[in-house]
């Protein structure tokens, strides 16, 4: 079955002090994976999509990438407007058009 | 360019209602696809829609049915509403069935009582 795996649920920084989230997958053939930014009260803003292994994206203070069977979000030097929900998707081959959600990991910048 | 719009923001039913919730895709999005979110879970896939024709379905009962119209817009409905429907309803939509830049709207929130 396909599954998606978000850790840690929840985490607090200082402001400036970089760490990473991870998003680990079981799917039966990758067709993408996807990180979004979700704000109380939102709905989930799209961040990045990574298609293969060793892939790398970059925006502002975040960096996503992707091994076969994991993916992580480096946030670097986070700021308090970075504190939010992350959720971590994927698409599986076999799948059509469905996308599987992780439960998403709170994080929370402290000033 | 608008962005996607959901009305109503908030409901409150009680069991055995049936519901209707309503999106509207951003201009030019010919795909719109909803979602379940409960408290402190991730959002799960309900079903999708590409050109007004349902095409893919997550684990969700028939009792979720939904419609898609010629302008794009859409509605859930859901009948028989039960205790476990209260969630946050996201819909999204995007041009053509790929999820890599599907917009979410902000969401209906139904507390079913």
């Amino acid at each position: 079955e396909d599954q998606v795996t978000q850790s840690p649920e929840a985490l607090r920084l200082q402001e400036g002090e970089s760490s990473s989230l991870n998003c680990s997958y079981t799917v039966s053939g990758l067709r993408g994976l996807f990180w979004y930014r979700q704000d109380p009260g939102k709905g989930p803003e799209f961040l990045f999509t990574l298609y293969s292994a060793g892939e790398e994206k970059e925006k502002e203070r975040l960096k996503a990438t992707l091994t076969k069977k994991e993916s992580f979000l480096h946030i670097t030097a986070p700021k308090p407007e970075d504190s939010a929900t992350y959720l971590c998707a994927v698409q599986a081959a076999g799948g059509g058009d469905k996308i599987i959600f992780g439960k998403g990991t709170r994080l929370h910048i402290l000033p | 360019e608008t962005g996607v719009t959901q009305s109503p923001t908030h409901l409150i039913k009680t069991r055995g209602q049936q519901v209707t919730l309503r999106c509207s895709s951003q201009s030019g999005h010919n795909t719109v696809s909803w979602y379940q979110q409960a408290l402190g879970q991730g959002p799960q896939f309900i079903f999708q829609y590409y050109r007004e024709e349902e095409n893919g379905r997550g684990n969700f009962p028939p009792r979720f049915s939904g419609l898609q119209f010629p302008n794009y817009s859409s509605e859930l409905n859901v009948n028989a509403l039960e205790l476990d429907d209260s969630a946050l309803y996201l819909c999204a939509s995007s041009l053509g069935t790929s999820k890599e830049t599907q917009y979410f709207g902000p969401g209906t929130r139904l507390l079913v009582l």
